[in-house]
């Protein structure tokens, strides 16, 4: 089982709609979640840490759900931007590095 | 304050030749990391360097591949007699603390063709 698993996609999402899609992990130690973009073959930025409580930047909304082991990112009123790859990231209990799923890829179309 | 910076941005080398990856961290990080991406797929981890030591290597190939990171100058991602498998793209990344607490940077990678 991979460490960090995730939908390829893609999600074909309409302009404005919204959307969501999880990510599973398997280390249940693990200490931070990420989740990152990734445009076409460009560097992976961070867009947002997800909280155990839950956090909302904008129109995006992170959550974590550590029972079940994955975390969630839904975004709302998805703008033509919003196209490129979301990488989830976990760092594991040990050491200090980011292990990376392969990526949901999500397609805004007009 | 440059961001994270990689070169070459493009390099192409032969069966069996040498290749020698570079990457400068942001002004004050002291935490670099290597990372490839195969085509269509995720980053995996290769290496986290703090300044003249290797701290975890768990995710570097046995044979062929080295990093270092100097007390001057860049983290090296070295090479050795490069292999089609190779080719991908290598991303540094670096972060003044931990990543637990810390924020990692990407450079803009360099991307390997082995012919």
């Amino acid at each position: 089982r991979k460490e960090v698993e995730q939908d390829p996609g893609p999600f074909n999402v309409p302009e404005g709609a919204t959307v969501a899609f999880n990510c599973t992990y398997s280390n249940s130690a693990s200490q931070s979640f990420f989740w990152y973009r990734q445009d076409c073959r460009k560097e992976p930025k961070l867009l947002m840490s997800v909280y155990s409580s839950g956090n909302e930047d904008g129109r995006f909304t992170a959550q974590l759900n550590r029972a079940s082991q994955y975390i969630s990112l839904l975004i709302r009123d998805s703008k033509l931007s919003d196209s490129a790859t979301y990488l989830c990231v976990v760092n594991p209990a040990a050491g200090n590095k980011l292990t990376f799923g392969g990526g949901t890829r999500v397609l805004v179309k007009p | 304050n440059a961001g994270v910076m990689q070169n070459p941005r493009h390099l192409v080398r032969r069966r069996g030749q040498e290749a020698r990856l570079r990457c400068s961290p942001m002004k004050g990080h002291s935490h670099v990391y290597w990372y490839r991406q195969l085509p269509e797929e995720g980053l995996k981890f290769m290496v986290y360097l703090q300044k003249e030591n290797i701290i975890d290597e768990s995710g570097m190939p046995k044979e062929r591949f080295s990093a270092e990171f100097p007390k001057e100058g860049p983290s090296i991602l070295r090479i050795q007699q490069v292999v089609r498998g190779d080719s991908a793209a290598y991303f540094c990344a670096s972060s003044p603390g931990t990543v637990t607490t810390t924020e990692a940077f990407f450079g803009q990678g360099t991307r390997l063709t082995v012919v």
